[in-house]
């Protein structure tokens, strides 16, 4: 079935490092939302990418769409401590109607 | 004050019983979702709702049921015939956007019930 995958799973970095996750899609997405959960919280939409090759910018985070568009990225500048959570992409379903989740990259940062 | 409500946020039930999860939500979405979060699983799609009085089942619906008499509600039910039920679940909403496709939308989660079966 469809599938999104994420890598890293885990990721640790010290205060001021920058911090990529990578999300691969098994097909072709209609776009891709990524998410934040805070440790013990719900996810939060960050923001969606819809264009082939798209590049969208939030202050230090900076969100790529594939040119093939079955690939996605973020990439966060100069990491803080308020940065730590998981990150997870989610893909549209083949119908259309639902979200596929990817498994997260978990980010934590030391001071 | 609009969003995304669940109760409780911590549930106890022994096993052999059914349970039942509530969500409401006063932003007057279409759409429902339930997933269930496990340790190292990302988000997995239970069952979901575009329109009151209809719903689909997601990836793992086998052991859990749901209604949507509402649009303000989605109560999900955790049957005895789930294997393994204790985790955390999340309820989601969101709204029909212009493209008609609902997963064009963002998704607003409540704060989500752990679930522990004794």
């Amino acid at each position: 079935g469809q599938q999104v995958m994420q890598i890293p799973q885990y990721q640790h970095v010290q205060e001021g490092e920058d911090f990529t996750t990578y999300c691969n899609s098994s097909t072709t997405l209609s776009n891709i939302q990524w998410y934040k959960q805070r440790p013990g919280g719900h996810p939060v939409f960050l923001i969606q990418l819809v264009k082939s090759g798209e590049v969208k910018k939030q202050k230090r985070l900076t969100f790529q769409f594939g040119e093939a568009k079955k690939n996605s990225s973020l990439h966060i500048t100069a990491t803080q401590t308020t940065d730590v959570g998981t990150y997870f992409c989610a893909g549209t379903n083949q119908a259309g109607t639902a979200l596929i989740f990817g498994k997260g990259t978990t980010l934590s940062v030391s001071s | 004050d609009g969003g995304i409500t669940q109760s409780p946020k911590y549930l106890f039930r022994k096993e052999g019983q059914n349970v039942t999860l509530s969500c409401e939500q006063n932003l007057n979405h279409d759409a429902m979702y339930w997933y269930r979060q496990d340790p190292g699983q990302g988000l997995r799609l239970i069952y979901y709702s575009q329109i009151v009085n209809d719903f689909q089942k997601g990836d793992i619906a086998e052991g859990y049921s749901v209604s949507r008499e509402k649009k303000e509600s989605f109560p999900l039910t955790v049957t005895s015939a789930q294997k393994n039920p204790t985790a955390f679940y999340l309820c989601a909403s969101s709204p029909t956007g212009t493209s008609g496709l609902l997963s064009y939308n963002e998704q607003f989660f409540g704060p989500g019930t752990r679930l522990t079966v004794l």
